[in-house]
């Protein structure tokens, strides 16, 4: 099966900052690569599908890039409402449909 | 647009079954474009894929559950379960369904809200 894994696994950053999240596949995956955002007792978020659509109504500070093994979620300006847990997950790989750990992000 | 939504007990004891069930509006279960899974997150943890029900009656597992997890299906009622045997306080969890929507080679996943189920006696 295929791994994900991100870094950083978590990080401080400033409103106002440019963050940059990383998730690596153990092996390639094309653009089957979704984002997600968590905050605490809620559900995943769909931040982006397919490495680099912005899903319906997400605020274009966000972006996805990337394929193959290497993809990257980045804020451009950090906003209070972004401190938040980061997940990326895979689609490529049937029958798992494998998560990463997980970047938090704190003040 | 599809809508995905949990229903399930809240509490279960130690070694009974847990179940929960994902109603589905907006799509049909018997699609063929659509992987109707079950995810977990413990608390304070990750997202574990646990497996999923595919519209030709295959199923998958995560091996990790050794053979304690079974999805299925009522299309009457357009809605798929997930029975989990033998569980035990590390099965607490939130439980979410979702369904990746997988159309020539691009994948959009629509997940429900969750079921928060707690195993003690």
């Amino acid at each position: 099966a295929i791994q994900l894994t991100q870094s950083p696994s978590s990080l401080s950053a400033s409103v106002g900052d440019r963050v940059t999240i990383t998730c690596r596949a153990s092996q390639g995956i094309s653009s089957d690569l979704a984002w997600y955002q968590q905050k605490p007792g809620r559900a995943p978020k769909l931040l982006i599908y397919d490495a680099s659509n912005l899903d319906t109504g997400v605020p274009s500070r966000f972006s996805g890039s990337g394929s193959g093994t290497d993809f990257t979620l980045t804020i451009s300006s950090l906003q209070p409402e972004d401190f938040a847990s980061y997940y990326c997950q895979q689609f490529s790989s049937y029958p798992l449909f494998t998560f990463g750990p997980g970047t938090r992000v704190d003040i | 647009h599809v809508q995905l939504r949990e229903s399930g007990p809240g509490l279960v004891k130690p070694s009974q079954t847990l179940s929960v069930t994902c109603t589905v509006s907006g799509a049909s279960i018997t699609s063929a474009t659509h992987f109707w899974s079950w995810i977990r997150q413990t608390p304070g943890k990750g997202l574990e894929w646990i497996g999923y029900f595919y519209y030709s009656g295959t199923t998958f597992y995560n091996p990790s559950l050794k053979s304690r997890a079974a999805i299925s299906v009522d299309t009457s009622k357009n809605q798929f379960s997930l029975n989990l045997t033998s569980v035990t306080a590390a099965d607490t969890a939130v439980y979410y369904c979702l369904s990746p929507y997988c159309v020539a080679g691009s994948c959009y996943p629509y997940w429900g809200q969750g079921a928060l189920v707690t195993v003690s006696s």
